[in-house]
């Protein structure tokens, strides 16, 4: 079965700092892999995703993730954080067989001023 | 470009009643999807359908009933709604997963239930 990690539930940085949120996946062939971004009140918005042409991925709002098969993680990164930023991330993997996917339990991103 | 639209937006039940949440997508995509959404959970899949006139459960698909009613329209019911059915509800769609693997998920806005 495959699944996904997020580690912290929230993560709190300064406008201007660096922003990592942490995603590592168990699969046991190469996964598809996702970030979504919910704003607050409503729908989840795809980010970016894997597709393995390249293991760097650039999404919108200066987002980028990095895939690293050794680690098994897919972690999601932005070098300057802004208050819009704040919100909730949703790392995901789609499921063997049916592809459904199958979502972490999210991280809250908190930007201060 | 509505995407997926989700009816009603909010919603408050007493403990015991029925109702049906509905949900339409115009991208013309074979499958969709009933999440809920709890606080630490992430979302967790109710019942999915791979495309018209085919359902099956997920995750945690007791207490709910699903209808694909044509390709557009996948309904969520909840027969005998209970307070741990308090969540926020999403549907969503995606293309033919077994053409396109690494196709992304369309969200609607939610529904907010409150079963009290």
């Amino acid at each position: 079965a495959q699944s996904v990690t997020q580690l912290g539930s929230h993560v709190s940085v300064s406008e201007g700092a660096l922003v990592l949120l942490r995603c590592n996946y168990s699969s046991s062939v190469p996964p598809y892999l996702f970030w979504y971004v919910q704003y607050p009140n409503q729908g989840l918005q795809l980010l970016l995703k894997y597709t393995s042409a390249a293991t760097l991925v650039k999404g919108i709002n200066g987002f980028e993730a990095e895939f690293k098969k050794s680690e098994t993680s897919f972690h999601l990164t932005k070098p300057s954080a802004h208050m819009s930023d704040a919100a909730e991330y949703f790392c995901a993997v789609t499921r063997g067989g049916s592809y459904i996917p199958t979502f972490g339990r999210g991280t809250s991103l908190i930007v201060h001023p | 470009n509505a995407g997926v639209t989700q009816t009603p937006k909010f919603q408050v039940l007493k403990t015991g009643q029925s109702m049906t949440l509905q949900c339409a997508q115009d991208m013309n995509h074979n499958s969709m999807y009933w999440y809920r959404q709890d606080p630490g959970m992430g979302l967790r899949l109710i019942y999915y359908s791979a495309s018209e006139g085919t359902t099956d459960k997920g995750e945690v698909p007791n207490g709910y009933n699903v209808s694909r009613l044509n390709k557009r329209e996948f309904s969520l019911r909840l027969e005998s709604a209970a307070p741990s059915q308090t969540s926020v509800y999403f549907c969503a769609s995606s293309q033919d997963r077994g053409r396109f693997p690494n196709t992304e998920a369309f969200f609607g806005q939610g529904t907010r239930l409150t079963v009290v």
